[in-house]
């Protein structure tokens, strides 16, 4: 157990919907990271929060869109969902706000869109 | 964009055997990370490695960075059942705040 909480595990939407994703980082960690992974593929990075703020952004769409509370909890909001949207989302979170600090995954939120 | 090959793509390979994986890039990384997925998990760190030239060990597995901060490579050997996943490379840029680029993972495959 990483310590990363990710919910829910599993979700399924029709094309054009909107989800939100949830994700709570360890105790004591300041950073949240969320990618994206498609099928038997790598990670994308997409966006990292740090102590509330946006701290770094990847290949995030600009129908995606992220947000970390004050207690450290962060949502990935995506809209306007397409079929290729269809991944499994992670949310990494570390200690630092430097990328180059160890990060811990949570389990992930499968994303289906029929 | 930043492109990082990580090679091979899979490896069928018998228990006890060594294993050897690699990730190149045509630029240089600061850091380079190197994780473990299996099926229906998020990925696990399994060794971090912050200098040209490092070499660091996690039990079976050993790691290097490349002296020139374009290529690591992580070795596991004396493989056993467990060690079936994906293995990821992750290196970060000295510049800019893009976070870690990933390769897209090599698959470990014991054969019966």
């Amino acid at each position: 157990d990483s310590g990363v909480t990710q919910t829910p595990k599993h979700l399924i939407t029709a094309t054009g919907q909107r989800v939100t994703l949830r994700c709570s980082p360890r105790s004591g960690d300041l950073s949240v990271y969320w990618y994206q992974q498609s099928l038997d593929q790598g990670l994308q990075f997409l966006i990292q929060y740090y102590n509330g703020e946006e701290r770094a952004k990847g290949n995030i769409l600009e129908r995606f869109s992220a947000q970390q509370f004050p207690d450290l909890h962060s949502e990935l909001n995506l809209s306007s969902l397409e079929l290729g949207d269809s991944a499994l989302y992670f949310c990494a979170s570390s200690v630092g706000g430097q990328l180059n600090t160890e990060a811990f995954f949570g389990q992930g939120t499968r994303l289906t869109v029929v | 964009g930043q492109q990082l090959n990580q090679s091979p793509q899979s490896m069928f390979i018998q228990e006890g055997e060594d294993v050897s994986m690699n990730c190149t890039s045509s630029s240089i990384f600061n850091t380079w990370l190197w994780y473990k997925q299996d099926p229906g998990e998020g990925p696990v760190l399994l060794i971090a490695l912050y200098k040209a030239g490092e070499l660091t060990s996690n039990g079976r597995l050993t790691a290097q960075f490349g002296i020139t901060r374009k290529d690591s490579f992580l070795n596991i050997s004396a493989s056993i059942p467990s060690d079936v996943g994906i293995y990821f490379c992750a290196g970060q840029f000295l510049t800019g705040v893009l976070g870690f680029i990933w390769g897209a993972g090599t698959k470990l495959i014991i054969k019966p």
